[in-house]
């Protein structure tokens, strides 16, 4: 069975405190690891696609790094906007398994 | 690209009567389509996938009979939530990709159902 654990929780940060996000998983056969970012009353909005392990990807503040056991969202010099719930997620076979999430509070 | 609508945003029924929510792919096929369903402050819990023109598959403890799922074509699915109860008061998130291209899937707004 696919798993996806996301640490920590909850993370509070200073406006430009660079930070990272974890998300472990097992999964049998990796097709993908995707990132997303949630706002409260939304539906999640796609941010990344990691395929295999050493692979990294960026779009503006964030970057998106996979090994072979974890993925890490990093986000350098956040501002209040970037204030989100993160979520991981595997696919191994064919369904999706998500983590639980990451609550992100930036302050001003 | 890879847009996915839902409507209605939010809808408020009685208990008894039925609600449907529709899911749309703007700009792909969707080859299969997820509908999860999401409580305050918790992640997304899977309740079914859907593949165009077969029977939805349901997960483990959701009641099919009560969560019609309908994907009668690429860029339409449909949750009808039947003889709705206050119980069923949650978030309802539709997800859809094209598995002949990726595994990347994109998610509707979500719609709110509130059953008073």
């Amino acid at each position: 069975e696919d798993q996806v654990t996301q640490s920590p929780e909850a993370l509070r940060l200073q406006e430009g405190e660079s930070s990272s996000l974890n998300c472990s998983y097992t999964v049998s056969g990796l097709r993908g690891l995707f990132w997303y970012r949630q706002d409260p009353g939304k539906g999640p909005e796609f941010l990344f696609t990691l395929y295999s392990a050493g692979e990294e990807k960026e779009k503006e503040r964030l970057k998106a790094t996979l090994t072979k056991k974890e993925s890490f969202l990093h986000i350098t010099a956040p501002k209040p906007e970037d204030s989100a719930t993160y979520l991981c997620a595997v696919i191994g076979s064919y369904i999706p398994t998500f983590g639980r999430g990451t609550s992100l509070i930036v302050h001003p | 690209g890879a847009v996915v609508s839902q409507h209605p945003s939010r809808v408020i029924c009685k208990s008894g009567t039925s609600v449907k929510i529709e899911c749309r792919s703007l700009d792909f096929q969707a080859t299969t389509m997820f509908w999860y369903r999401q409580f305050p402050k918790q992640s997304l819990m899977l309740m079914a996938t859907s593949n165009e023109g077969s029977k939805a598959t349901y997960e483990q403890g959701v009641e099919k009979d009560k969560f019609l799922i309908n994907h009668a074509s690429l860029t339409l699915s449909t949750l009808t939530v039947t003889s709705a109860h206050p119980e069923d008061s949650s978030f309802y998130i539709c997800s859809a990709r094209d598995r002949a291209t990726s595994y990347e899937q994109y998610f509707g707004p979500g719609t709110r159902l509130t059953v008073t």
